[in-house]
């Protein structure tokens, strides 16, 4: 099954709501990236995570290496937010990082 | 400066040919990874250099090789293209701090078209 398992796999907002995104771990994470896939296809690193938070403007992220599992929040969504959001975990300080399949975000005006 | 550069943007390919991507960084970052990027497919590792060491994944060990002829320069070379090589490849950097990689940075990627 996967490693990392991205939930929902698209999602459809209204400019200035609110959303959660989230990755469940079956490897035992020990840190985590969220990255923003841009139109061309590069990926943009948001968040480097430990156990812990982060926050970042209208982002925020959250890392539970207990739980297996982590969330990044998306507070009064704007248009330029739409694109596919990665997370991807590394575990056991293997060199490996993981990524889930990503989600689809659409900000509509 | 965190940029990771990548050349070219677009590469076409003859099924059968060579094809040579080419990857710099300016961060003296000491890890530089090659990832191969499908649509609606999670990023997939296929070899990562750790300092002058290349690793290379297990299922895509024939198909790829890498060289990284300096700590800013990282290539990645297909022998012989097929059309499952057609795919967005992108080049990342970090540095892998006490063992355990730090933040990952990307490349603008390569968009490679078979025919």
């Amino acid at each position: 099954g996967d490693k990392v398992k991205q939930s929902p796999s698209a999602l459809s907002l209204q400019e200035g709501t609110n959303s959660a995104l989230r990755c469940n771990f079956s490897i035992a994470a020990t840190t985590v990236q969220w990255f923003l896939q841009n139109p061309r296809g590069s990926l943009m690193n948001l968040f480097y995570l430990v156990p812990g938070t982060k926050e970042n403007g209208r982002l925020k992220s959250a890392f539970d290496s207990k739980e297996s599992y982590s969330t990044l929040h998306i507070r009064d969504a704007q248009l330029e937010d739409s694109g596919t959001y990665f997370c991807a975990a590394e575990a056991d300080m293997g060199y490996k990082l993981t990524f889930g399949t990503g989600t689809s975000l659409l900000v509509d005006p | 400066d965190t940029t990771v550069k990548q050349n070219p943007r677009y590469k076409l390919a003859r099924v059968g040919k060579p094809v040579n991507l080419i990857c710099s960084q300016t961060m003296n970052h000491d890890t530089m990874y090659w990832y191969q990027k499908k649509p609606n497919q999670a990023p997939k590792l296929l070899l990562f250099y750790y300092d002058k060491i290349l690793n290379r994944e297990a299922d895509t060990f024939e198909k790829f090789q890498s060289s990284r002829p300096n700590n800013s320069f990282c290539s990645l070379y297909i022998g012989s293209a097929g059309l499952e090589y057609s795919a967005m490849y992108l080049c990342a950097s970090s540095n892998r701090d006490w063992g355990s990689a730090e933040t990952l940075y990307f490349g603008s990627g390569t968009r490679l078209t078979v025919l």
